[in-house]
């Protein structure tokens, strides 16, 4: 699986968008990028996957350049409930195994 | 919506003891994981299965066996528990990957174990 970069801490404004980038540049072409979130004592929890295109679903937005070598999380109008780990990860879709990295810390404040 | 229940959330175990640890899937899914979590170290995969009776090693086996009769069920053993398996587990499950099913992993909420 290709290996992803993020930054180790971010902070938001209540009810202003969050944008988690992530960097993925030794991405091949059938990987995806998934996005995983985990609030704290918690299991992680599925958000929301993408190949080429952009995806939205009722949780959030992934953004993926055109080269596939980044992406942005994007939630629209962040909660306080939104704060966890937010984790980017890239694997092949029939692949059975996910490896998670250190992810992003999301501080939503109000 | 998938439901992976994980036996207990807190377990206090002592050194030597044989401790196990079960997981259920209420999806029908093929796949079955244990990872653990500790700080500064992220998630680690312990074993997977893929079907009933079937098994693989993850990253770090080692003190660990695990065991699926059936296909709901995946329990991990902790043949005899040590300090060092001090550690949140995680249980998840998925659908086997085709090219549409994307590999999406379903978790529980953890088993917070203390060995002491």
């Amino acid at each position: 699986d290709a290996k992803t970069t993020q930054p180790p801490s971010m902070d938001c404004a209540e009810g202003r968008a969050a944008n988690l980038p992530c960097n993925h540049s030794t991405i091949s072409g059938n990987e995806y990028v998934y996005w995983y979130r985990q609030i704290h004592s918690q299991g992680p929890q599925y958000i929301i996957h993408g190949l080429k295109n952009n995806e939205t679903n009722e949780m959030a937005s992934l953004i993926i350049t055109e080269d596939r070598k980044s992406s942005t999380l994007i939630l629209p109008h962040a909660t306080l409930r939104d704060t966890a780990v937010y984790y980017c990860i890239v694997s092949q879709g029939s692949a059975r195994q996910l490896t998670f990295g250190s992810g992003t810390q999301l501080t939503v404040l109000p | 919506d998938v439901k992976v229940t994980q036996s207990s959330r807190y377990l206090v175990k002592r050194t030597g003891e044989k401790v196990f640890l079960e997981c259920v899937q209420d999806m029908d899914h093929e796949n079955m994981f244990w990872y653990r979590q500790d700080p500064g170290l992220g998630l680690r995969l312990i074993y997977f299965s893929y079907d009933v009776k079937m098994k693989e090693k993850g990253d770090i086996p080692e003190g660990y066996s695990v065991s699926r009769e059936k296909k709901e069920r995946f329990s991990l053993i902790l043949e005899s528990a040590s300090t060092n398996q001090t550690s949140m587990y995680l249980c998840a499950s998925s659908l086997t990957g085709t090219s549409l099913a994307k590999n999406i992993q379903y978790f529980g909420a953890g088993t917070r174990l203390s060995v002491l």
